[in-house]
């Protein structure tokens, strides 16, 4: 079964554009979760989705969106770049909602800002 | 909210000795995860241990769930097995169903 895959791999921006990264979960998974990992703060949870509904937001700005579609994959957005952005995100995927569905994890993308 | 503290935050080891990484939490969990993170960042999935003792090879976990720890052991370590070591916890009441991360043990093995 393949794992999560997500694209691109690395990204550059300035400030101010914004991006989109995507996120393809395990076939058969119906949740997706983001995260942003940087030195400063380490691993920060952005927001889950499951049925394509957003079920759970961390304590992130507005710039920071997301969706899932019906086939599960999911994108996230960030508008307005800022030089803090620059961070390793990483999209987990589960079988179900909740703490007794084991998370796993895609192999990142990298964005850098400029 | 929940609180994750691990320990030690770095480890330097000479091959083929043994380690012990600890994982403390501040309110009961429902589930928790061991990942090793490797050098391009991904991610890779451990245990998921809420409770009880699970073995994989050279690497065993322990999690005591009353008393609100983890421990991942890892035997005859090698150099493949450096890196940054993660716990993550989630509950319901604490964290919305969503993992909450330590800050990592950074393992450095020497051949």
């Amino acid at each position: 079964k393949a794992g999560v895959t997500q694209t691109p791999r690395y990204l550059i921006k300035t400030r101010g554009q914004q991006v989109t990264l995507s996120c393809s979960p395990i076939s058969g998974h119906r949740s997706v979760s983001w995260y942003q990992q940087t030195p400063g703060q380490g691993l920060q949870f952005l927001f889950e989705y499951f049925s394509e509904t957003q079920r759970n937001k961390g304590n992130f700005p507005g710039r920071f969106s997301g969706r899932q579609f019906s086939n599960s994959r999911s994108e996230m957005n960030v508008s307005t770049l800022e030089l803090g952005d620059s961070a390793l995100y990483l999209c987990a995927s589960s079988s179900g909602r909740g703490a007794y569905n084991e998370q796993f994890f895609g192999p990142g993308t990298r964005l850098t800002v400029l | 909210g929940i609180q994750v503290e691990q320990s030690p935050p770095d480890l330097i080891l000479q091959e083929g000795a043994n380690s012990t990484l600890r994982c403390n939490f501040s309110d009961s969990v429902n589930n928790l995860q061991w990942f090793h993170q490797n050098p391009w960042g991904q991610l890779i999935n451990l245990f998921y241990i809420p409770s009880g003792t699970k073995q994989n090879g050279r690497l065993s976990a322990t999690t005591v769930a009353t008393e609100r720890y983890s421990l991942l052991y890892i035997s005859s370590s090698q150099t493949t097995d450096s890196g940054v070591y993660f716990c993550a916890v989630m509950n319901y009441g604490g964290s919305q169903g969503n993992l909450i991360f330590g800050k990592g043990t950074k393992l450095s093995v020497k051949p």
